[in-house]
């Protein structure tokens, strides 16, 4: 079976905290995608990691991809309130037009 | 920036009723796609199409259909729309090539009486 796991499903953190967010995926694939979604509305894209040692930062948050271990990691620094929000990892299933999307990660940032 | 739209917004609409959730996307995408999301939830593949008169079914097709007459439009119809329809309805395309990152629509929000 295809699937895209996530872990933690939900994260409450003190603004300051540093923490990771685990991608696990069980299909082949060429690439690895993360979202971000803000409640009620739709995904953002964040990043798109190619190859295996890739790694794409933004601000506070950085993605890396561990094709032999199909895992992918987004890893948040300093956090700030700003960042609550549910982030998604998709991968993109090799010889298809399909994507898989995780369970996604409920993010809540604390003051 | 994507530019992908997606009409209406919101609708609140009868049991039994017909209703098509419009997409259409600026930027020349081949491939196109519908998903189905409770709100904060996973999502769940409808139909996706990658080019003009192509369409393939995902996971929750068999209430629905697509339609791919040209490239910028993927019109998604419920033929006859039941309670459990209630959702948010996500529209995405992506190109064939190069990232194949998705663009995601503003979304539709159905609630069905």
């Amino acid at each position: 079976e295809l699937k895209v796991e996530q872990n933690p499903l939900f994260l409450s953190m003190q603004e300051g905290k540093n923490y990771t967010i685990y991608c696990n995926y069980s299909t082949t694939s060429d690439r690895l995608y993360w979202y971000r979604q803000d409640p009620g509305k739709s995904l953002e894209s964040l990043f798109v990691l190619l190859s295996n040692g890739a790694v794409k930062q933004e601000g506070r948050l950085m993605a890396s991809l561990d094709t032999k271990a199909r895992l992918s990691t987004l890893h948040i620094t300093a956090a700030v309130h700003d960042l609550s929000a549910t982030y998604f990892c998709a991968v993109d299933v090799s010889g298809t037009y399909k994507y898989i999307f995780g369970t996604g990660t409920r993010l809540k940032v604390l003051a | 920036e994507a530019d992908i739209y997606q009409t209406p917004r919101y609708l609140v609409i009868g049991t039994g009723k017909k209703i098509t959730l419009e997409c259409s996307q600026t930027m020349g995408h081949d491939k196109m796609y519908w998903y189905q999301q409770d709100p904060g939830m996973e999502l769940h593949l409808i139909h996706y199409s990658y080019g003009v008169n192509s369409t393939e079914k995902g996971d929750l097709s068999s209430e629905s259909t697509v339609s791919r007459i040209r490239t910028e439009h993927f019109p998604l119809t419920l033929e006859s729309a039941r309670p459990s329809h209630t959702s948010q309805y996500l529209c995405a395309s992506s190109e064939l090539g190069g990232t194949k990152t998705q663009y995601f629509g503003p979304g539709t929000r159905l609630l069905v009486l």
